[in-house]
């Protein structure tokens, strides 16, 4: 089945304390991006890449880092997360010939204490 | 850059009456044009989109229609069903925003039985 996972779909953490969100795909799509998903702010992109390698920082990369080392994966990392990092979080992903038409991950709701 | 806006940010309609979503765009240069539905506590998924040398799209229910020179676009949803009831995202992109998508705010709709 197609798809976009993403791990843990819910993390509660401390200030401070680093985190990974993993994000993979298997539909060996090119682009994958970062979301942030907030009560009236719609969503906002993190940071996305456009294959192997190769980042750019989206809307909101303050306080993010991605990588991207191998094609299906894509993990989120906050290095010091803080409380105004709540909030839930979309990965996605799409391939090279439909670029913008994004498939998206279930979410991870994060709450940063 | 791109900026999207997206109104209502809260329509309630009667079950099987229509309901009509606009969003403006900024960025003459985009092209492309989808619409998004989130369920509660689920993903996005894209519903419908149009591109920029189409005026209309429809698929059964629901309708998009896009005005180049007022640079708008709209979501029509006939018949409303309970079913119908989420909160509806649409997006603009194009080469200025590298293909990535902009979005707007969201708008919540409410289906009353």
């Amino acid at each position: 089945e197609a798809q976009v996972t993403q791990n843990p779909r819910y993390l509660i953490t401390v200030t401070g304390k680093k985190l990974t969100v993993t994000c993979s795909q298997n539909m060996n799509h090119e682009y994958m991006s970062w979301y942030r998903q907030d009560p009236g702010l719609g969503l906002r992109q993190i940071y996305y890449s456009m294959n192997v390698e190769v980042t750019d920082k989206g809307d909101v990369p303050e306080g993010y880092k991605v990588s991207r080392k191998e094609k299906r994966n894509f993990p989120l990392i906050l290095e010091s997360p803080s409380p105004n990092q709540t909030s839930l979080y979309f990965c996605a992903s799409s391939s090279r010939l439909a670029r913008e038409t994004q498939y998206f991950g279930p979410g991870t709701r994060l709450l940063v204490l | 850059g791109e900026n999207v806006e997206q109104h209502p940010s809260t329509l309630s309609v009667q079950e099987g009456d229509s309901a009509v979503i606009k969003c403006t765009y900024s960025d003459s240069a985009s092209n492309y044009f989808p619409w998004y539905k989130q369920e509660l506590g689920k993903r996005p998924q894209l519903i419908i989109d149009i591109r920029s040398n189409v005026g209309e799209k429809k698929d059964q229910r629901i309708a998009v229609t896009l005005n180049k020179t007022a640079k708008h676009f709209s979501l029509h949803i006939t018949e409303t069903q309970p079913e119908d009831s989420a909160v509806y995202f649409c997006a603009a992109s194009g080469v200025d925003s590298n293909y990535q998508l902009i979005w707007g705010a969201g708008t919540k709709l409410i289906i009353k039985p």
